[in-house]
C-alpha cells in the first residue's frame, strides 16, 4: 500500500520568510512519481512539479524549490521569499508508474499561511 | 487545450435526498477521469476512477457511485445523501497510462456539497 504523510498541518509565516514543506512516503513500487499540488482559497488543485524515482537532481522554478532524497523517502518543498499569494494548502502525491489507472495518493495537506 | 467543467459549484441538500455531480473534459480523448473528496479540513481521497466508458473502479465503498456514459463525461450520484457526504468533490483528468504526462491529474474548480 502506499502512503504518504505530511507531518505539518499549518505552517504561518511573515512574507519574505521562506517556508518549508516536509512530505514523506513509503512505496513498494521501484518506480513512482511524485507530485505537490496547491490549493488556493478558490480550491481547485493546481499541478506544481512531477518527479520520477529515478531522477534524484533537485529541481528549482522561481522561488520553488524541491528536494528528493530517495534514501529517506522524501520529497520537500521550498517557497524563497514568500508572498502573501502563496498562501494556500499543499499536497504532496505519489503514484505508481504503473499503477492501475494511474491513481494518485494524497497526503493530508500543509496550510500555509504568508502574513503581510 | 484541454478544459474540465465540473458542476454544480455548490450543493445544498437536506439527508435522503438524491445526488448527482457532473464533469466533463474538453480537448481530449478516452482519458481517465476521477472523482476524489475532500472533507473539511482532510486531505483528498480517491473514490472512483474510470479509465474508459462504463468502466469504473470504487476505491472506498460508500453510499455514492459514479457512471461514465460517455468518453469524456463523468457523473457523481447517490440515491440517499447522508450528512457523511458533505464535503468538497473534485473531478479530474489524465491522460491514459503511457501516454506523455501520465499520472498527472488535471482538477476542476470542485463542488462543495453541503448535507442537511
Amino acid at each position: 500500500a502506499q502512503k504518504v504523510t505530511q507531518a505539518q498541518t499549518e505552517i504561518s509565516v511573515v512574507e519574505k520568510e521562506d517556508v518549508t514543506l516536509d512530505c514523506v512516503y513509503e512505496t513498494r513500487d521501484t518506480t513512482y512519481y511524485l507530485f505537490w499540488y496547491k490549493q488556493p482559497p478558490s480550491g481547485e488543485l493546481v499541478f506544481l512539479i512531477r518527479r520520477n524515482s529515478f531522477d534524484e537532481q533537485n529541481e528549482i522554478s522561481g522561488r520553488y524549490s524541491w528536494n528528493f532524497q530517495k534514501s529517506t523517502s522524501s520529497f520537500n518543498f521550498t517557497i524563497t521569499a514568500s508572498q502573501v499569494v502563496d498562501s494556500a494548502v499543499y499536497f504532496c502525491a505519489l503514484s505508481g508508474l504503473k499503477a492501475a489507472g494511474n491513481k494518485l495518493t494524497f497526503g493530508g495537506g500543509t496550510r500555509v499561511l504568508v502574513k503581510p | 487545450s484541454q478544459t474540465i467543467h465540473q458542476w454544480p459549484a455548490t450543493l445544498v441538500q437536506p439527508v435522503g435526498s438524491p445526488l448527482s455531480l457532473e464533469c466533463t473534459v474538453e480537448g481530449t480523448s478516452n482519458p481517465n477521469l476521477y472523482w476524489y473528496r475532500q472533507a473539511a479540513g482532510r486531505g483528498l481521497q480517491l473514490l472512483f476512477y474510470s479509465v474508459g466508458i462504463g468502466q469504473i473502479s470504487s476505491e472506498v465503498p460508500q453510499n455514492l457511485s459514479a457512471s461514465r456514459p460517455q468518453d469524456r463525461q463523468f457523473i457523481l450520484s447517490s440515491k440517499k445523501l447522508l450528512l457523511s457526504d458533505s464535503g468538497f468533490y473534485l473531478c479530474a483528468w489524465s491522460v491514459p497510462a503511457g501516454k506523455p504526462g501520465a499520472n498527472v491529474l488535471t482538477f476542476g474548480a470542485g463542488s462543495r456539497l453541503t448535507v442537511l
